[in-house]
């Protein structure tokens, strides 16, 4: 079945570094969801990518997605303290585009360290 | 901003009792979903629905679980007997839409129950 791989599964910066998570997917995606969990919190969705190589930014994120439209990345510049929690890549699982059905990575957890 | 509604937040049981979660989506989202999230993995998809009826159940351990979501609103899921190993938070999710060929409605996730089987 399709599989949804995010690297690396755990990351600890300081405040003010960067940080970037990888989200790589067995088959091509239509698009993908990322998703961020704070401690003891549900996901919550941050933004979707549909066009390949499409590149979006939400203040200090930077979300792409691949020109093969099987890979993803999520960069923060200067990493805050709020920053912290889990990162999640989501894409639709194999047959179900317009299903909803998505299947999640891992996940990335970021702690920041002030 | 309109929430899902999940209840209870927690909840203990021993093996072999039954337990069972209940969700409330958001107003107006006819698709609902369970998910189980194992602490440190991502969230697997238990069930799906579209309005009443069920769209995927691929996954679901259908010797124990069970879940329905009778008038298309709110859902149950139930699990009987628990099993030491289906300790785990169960999210709910719903959305507005079931998408377009190449767009997923983005998910709204309730807070979840966090259950411990002992």
């Amino acid at each position: 079945g399709q599989q949804v791989m995010q690297i690396p599964q755990y990351q600890h910066v300081q405040e003010g570094e960067d940080f970037t998570t990888y989200c790589n997917s067995s088959t091509t995606l239509s698009n993908i969801q990322w998703y961020k969990q704070r401690p003891g919190g549900h996901p919550v969705f941050l933004i979707q990518l549909v066009k390949s190589g499409e590149v979006k930014k939400q203040k200090r994120l930077t979300f792409q997605f691949g020109e093969a439209k099987k890979n993803s990345s999520l960069h923060i510049t200067a990493t805050q303290t709020t920053d912290v929690g889990t990162y999640f890549c989501a894409g639709p699982s194999a047959g179900g585009t317009s299903y909803g059905k998505l299947t999640f990575g891992q996940g990335t957890i970021l702690t920041v360290h002030p | 901003e309109a929430e899902v509604a999940q209840s209870p937040r927690y909840k203990i049981t021993e093996k072999s009792q039954a337990v069972a979660f209940w969700c409330d989506p958001i107003s107006g989202h006819a698709t609902l979903y369970w998910y189980r999230q194992i602490l440190g993995q991502g969230p697997e998809l238990l069930v799906q629905f579209q309005d009443e009826s069920v769209v995927d159940d691929s996954q679901l351990p259908k010797d124990r679980f069970s879940a329905e979501r009778l008038k298309g609103v709110d859902s149950t899921l139930k699990i009987q007997p628990a099993e030491l190993g289906d300790s785990a938070m169960y999210l709910c999710a719903s959305s507005s839409l079931t998408g377009t060929v190449n767009r997923n409605s983005p998910l709204h996730f309730g807070n979840g129950t966090r259950l411990t089987v002992t």
